[in-house]
């Protein structure tokens, strides 16, 4: 079985550029997460899927950042216009209904804002 | 926000030594969870906690969920080398977002060979 991929792996870009992460998760996981982590630091939650619907977005900072689910499969991670402060590790994971907190991480998406 | 304290910040040992590493919070979570993370890599679950006062194993590893709710232990006994990496507690369900984790720093593991 297929585990959580995302794409790219590296993106470097210079400030005020627009980027784009994209994550397919595990077949029939219906919980979908986007976590960023910051150089020595654990993952904090960006914005929580179930099926399609954004049901926790308070961490997302919206003034720069956008996400979408469609169809409730795939998801994509947006940064329009991207900052220093974005330089990061941007993680998806998925659950589908083992017990709480059990979620399986894709490789991350590595961020370079020059 | 919620906080999760973990020490050490990073340990060094010798093979086969047993390592000990923790976590506290001050608020009560319902689950407590143990994730590993390799370089390149993102976070691999290795146990999960439901219970306060709950004792798990898993392999050389064993957990424990603090009888308070706010405080988890993990210990990895007789370490080797691929025991390297980055050691994150996590807890969910606190409040009504049940599905959300909270992260520690995490505890860096290295192993002299």
């Amino acid at each position: 079985e297929a585990g959580v991929v995302q794409s790219p792996r590296y993106k470097i870009i210079e400030k005020k550029q627009p980027v784009a992460f994209w994550c397919n998760p595990i077949s029939g996981h219906n919980t979908l997460y986007w976590y960023r982590q910051n150089l020595g630091q654990g993952p904090e939650l960006l914005i929580r899927y179930e099926n399609e619907e954004a049901v926790d977005d308070s961490q997302l900072p919206k003034d720069r950042f956008s996400a979408e689910r469609l169809k409730g499969v795939d998801s994509t991670l947006k940064i329009q216009p991207a900052e220093l402060g974005d330089s990061a590790v941007y993680l998806c994971a998925s659950s589908g209904g083992q017990g709480i907190g059990e979620l399986f991480f894709g490789e991350g998406s590595r961020l370079t804002v020059l | 926000g919620q906080q999760l304290n973990q020490s050490p910040q990073s340990m060094f040992i010798q093979e086969g030594e047993d390592v000990s590493m923790n976590c506290t919070s001050s608020s009560i979570f319902n689950t407590w969870l143990w994730y590993k993370q390799d370089p390149g890599e993102g976070p691999v679950l290795l146990i999960a906690l439901y219970k306060a006062g709950e004792l798990t194993s898993n392999g050389r590893l064993t957990a424990q969920f603090g009888i308070t709710r706010k405080d988890s232990f993990l210990n990895i006994s007789a370490s080797i080398p691929s025991d390297v990496g980055i050691y994150f507690c996590a807890g969910a369900g606190y409040g009504g977002s049940q599905g959300n984790l909270i992260f520690g720093k995490g505890t860096k593991l290295s192993v002299k060979p």
